[in-house]
């Protein structure tokens, strides 16, 4: 039961324009959650995160929103850059036992044309 | 560069055959992770450490197992290989353990059962 589900496998857009990767989720117990970006050949680089008690969290170009209700959460890249061509996976946590996991979702990958 | 370092980037081997993967950690971070990325799939996290005392469990098989030495690096054995086995696996080190923390990945090591 894949409980990060990352619906698209591949998005296109075009240099300048805004991309929106999205989330969703079925675990209610998950109370963070974060965005990481994977290059070719490399591994995962930390991106942005949230918590539960926010809605939206803003860091330079890259913006993400939380909709608990929904169990939806989506990454905004504005203007979006050749550069941010990569795979981006989202991935939530909660507490289990004393520690916490993280469970990643199949990624998207995102193509900026130039 | 992330600072964690895993070797050997790729391993070929046959089924039935075991293998050890090995993390050496960002310097100074005491947790280590180990997540498994199949074809298609997200990472599934695997196991954790933490100053030597494993912390979590995920989806590991009973095939698999691990360790964190007292230097804090890790190793990952891998037996009795199966062709499903083959996969890319992360190592990625935090400094305490909390998953509110980045996570640093290493490049990974591409494991190939044939």
């Amino acid at each position: 039961d894949q409980q990060v589900k990352q619906n698209s496998p591949s998005l296109s857009v075009q240099e300048g324009r805004i991309s929106i990767l999205n989330c969703d989720y079925t675990n209610s117990m998950f109370d963070y959650f974060l965005w990481y970006k994977k290059y070719p050949a490399e591994g995962p680089t930390f991106l942005i995160s949230i918590s539960s008690i926010k809605d939206k969290n803003e860091d330079g170009r890259f913006t993400v929103f939380l909709n608990k209700s929904a169990k939806h959460l989506s990454l905004h890249i504005v203007p979006s850059q050749p550069g941010d061509s990569a795979v981006y996976f989202c991935a939530a946590s909660h507490i289990s036992g004393s520690a916490r996991q993280l469970t990643f979702g199949s990624g998207t990958q995102l193509t900026v044309l130039p | 560069d992330s600072g964690v370092t895993q070797t050997p980037k790729h391993l070929i081997t046959a089924t039935g055959q075991r293998v050890t993967l090995r993390c050496s950690p960002r310097s100074g971070d005491l947790s280590v992770y180990w997540y498994q990325q199949s074809l298609d799939q997200g990472l599934q996290f695997l196991i954790q450490y933490y100053n030597g005392e494993e912390r979590a469990k995920g989806n590991i098989l009973e095939r698999f197992s691990a360790q964190q030495f007292p230097d804090l690096h890790s190793e990952l054995n891998l037996s009795s290989l199966e062709l499903g086995d083959s996969a890319l696996y992360f190592c990625a080190s935090s400094a305490t353990g909390t998953v509110t923390e980045k996570l640093f990945f290493g490049s990974g090591t591409q494991l190939s059962v044939l």
